[in-house]
């Protein structure tokens, strides 16, 4: 079955700092993975899409980096800003259907 | 990337009515689809609108409880049928131009049944 594990679940960081959201998956056969952000009451934006030979992708503060060997991704703020705070939700895509497999979200709360 | 509207973007409904959501893009699009995301969840997947013919629903998923409608390739609905408190959730129109491609989310309609 395919999965999409994230963590951490939530994670308050004070503003200015970095932070690291990590995605596991086991989705096979791997076709790309997207991370989104979510704004509360909002619908989730697409942040960066790798494909399997790709292994980051930078969105001005937002560094994406797979690891398709490992079937790990990460998902780096830098110089965290109070907008930052969101749901950010790592998607895989598979090769093998067109519905993608969504992960639960890691809640970022950025503090003044 | 496409701008995708939905209407309402917020209800409150007693149990054993009906809602419709309705999904507008400002361009024609192949594909749409319908998630739900409940409190502290992952989108899932409700169903695929197929213009012109009968939407793709998801297991779990029924046509009697989720009726869709795609008359064309800018627009559809989603109803949810026969409203109990467990169906309070947030519900998603997305659109694609194809099967590979990024999905592009509305904003969301929030359903409260009480």
């Amino acid at each position: 079955k395919n999965q999409v594990e994230q963590s951490p679940q939530s994670l308050i960081i004070l503003e200015g700092k970095n932070c690291t959201l990590q995605c596991n998956y086991t989705v096979s056969p791997f076709s790309n993975l997207r991370w989104y952000k979510q704004d509360t009451g909002r619908g989730p934006v697409s942040l960066t899409i790798m494909t399997f030979s790709e292994n980051t992708k930078s969105n001005g503060r937002y560094t994406a980096t797979l690891d398709a060997d490992t079937k790990q991704s990460s998902l780096h703020i830098t110089a965290s800003q109070l907008s930052d705070s969101a749901s950010y939700i790592c998607v895989v895509s598979s090769g093998g259907s067109y519905i993608p497999t969504f992960g639960r979200g890691t809640s970022l709360i950025v503090h003044p | 990337s496409a701008v995708i509207s939905q209407k309402p973007s917020r209800d409150i409904c007693q149990r054993g009515t009906s809602l419709t959501i309705q999904c507008q893009v400002d361009s024609q699009v192949t594909m749409m689809f319908w998630y739900r995301q409940q409190p502290g969840q992952s989108l899932t997947l409700i169903a695929t609108a197929n213009q012109g013919s009968e939407a793709t629903y998801e297991s779990g998923f029924v046509i009697d409880k989720f009726p869709i409608s795609r008359p064309n390739l800018t627009f559809s609905t989603l109803t949810v049928s026969n409203l109990s408190p467990e169906d309070s959730s947030i519900y998603l129109c997305s659109v694609a131009r194809d099967s590979t491609d990024t999905q592009y989310f509305g904003p969301g309609t929030r359903l409260t049944v009480l």
